[in-house]
């Protein structure tokens, strides 16, 4: 039973383009929600977060909007630069056990230049 | 101020061995929690611990998997009779209080390989 689906394995961009990262989740009870971005043989880094009472939050090039009604969160990266090129995980959490995050199994993203 | 250190970062055991993966978290960070990523998978939640205490375990298999967290030294993840199916990354985080509000921080991994 996956509760956190990021249904697209991979996402290919130009240089400059806006880079948008989907996540879906099943839990009602989550009400904080995580993106990281992990590099090869590293651990993931956390990039930005939103608590369920927002719809949107915003740092530097990253935005996160969260849709709760239909339970879609998504990462929007402007503009995506080579550096950003990772797997990104969507990950969840629900206020009686905040501890414990819920991911989803990633996206790659690359970015051309 | 050093990151969450994880070692050893690649780990051989021939199946039946014992595997065990060391965590210290980073300075100031009495909390500790490990994941395990299958290949093809996200990563998913094993245990939480603070020191000297187990919080919540629920992730961990029922059979041949231990965690600690002394007083003193680093978080040891223990793996009995290694099988193939444990192949895997072994990731801890840390973070200074409960939750990821407070800035959960993850080490490089333990990449586990059984023969």
């Amino acid at each position: 039973d996956q509760q956190v689906k990021q249904n697209s394995p991979s996402l290919s961009v130009q240089e400059g383009r806006i880079s948008i990262l989907n996540c879906d989740y099943t839990n009602s009870m989550f009400d904080y929600f995580l993106w990281y971005k992990k590099y090869p043989a590293e651990g993931p880094t956390f990039l930005i977060s939103i608590s369920s009472i927002k719809d949107k939050n915003e740092d530097g090039r990253f935005t996160v909007f969260l849709n709760k009604s239909a339970k879609h969160l998504s990462l929007h990266i402007v503009p995506s630069q080579p550096g950003d090129s990772a797997v990104y995980f969507c990950a969840a959490s629900t206020g009686g056990s905040n501890y414990k995050l819920t991911f989803g199994k990633g996206t790659l993203l690359t970015v051309n230049p | 101020n050093a990151g969450v250190m994880q070692n050893p970062r690649h780990l051989v055991r021939r199946r039946g061995q014992e595997a065990r993966l060391r965590c210290s978290p980073m300075k100031g960070h009495s909390h500790v929690y490990w994941y395990r990523q299958l290949p093809e998978e996200g990563l998913k939640f094993m245990v939480y611990l603070q020191k000297e205490n187990i919080i919540d375990e629920s992730g961990m298999p029922k059979e041949r998997f231990s965690a600690e967290f002394p007083k003193e030294g680093p978080s040891i993840l223990r793996i009995q009779q290694v099988v193939r199916g444990d192949s895997a990354a072994y990731f801890c985080a840390s973070s200074p209080g409960s939750g990821t509000n407070y800035g959960y921080t993850f080490g490089s991994g333990t990449r586990l390989t059984v023969v």
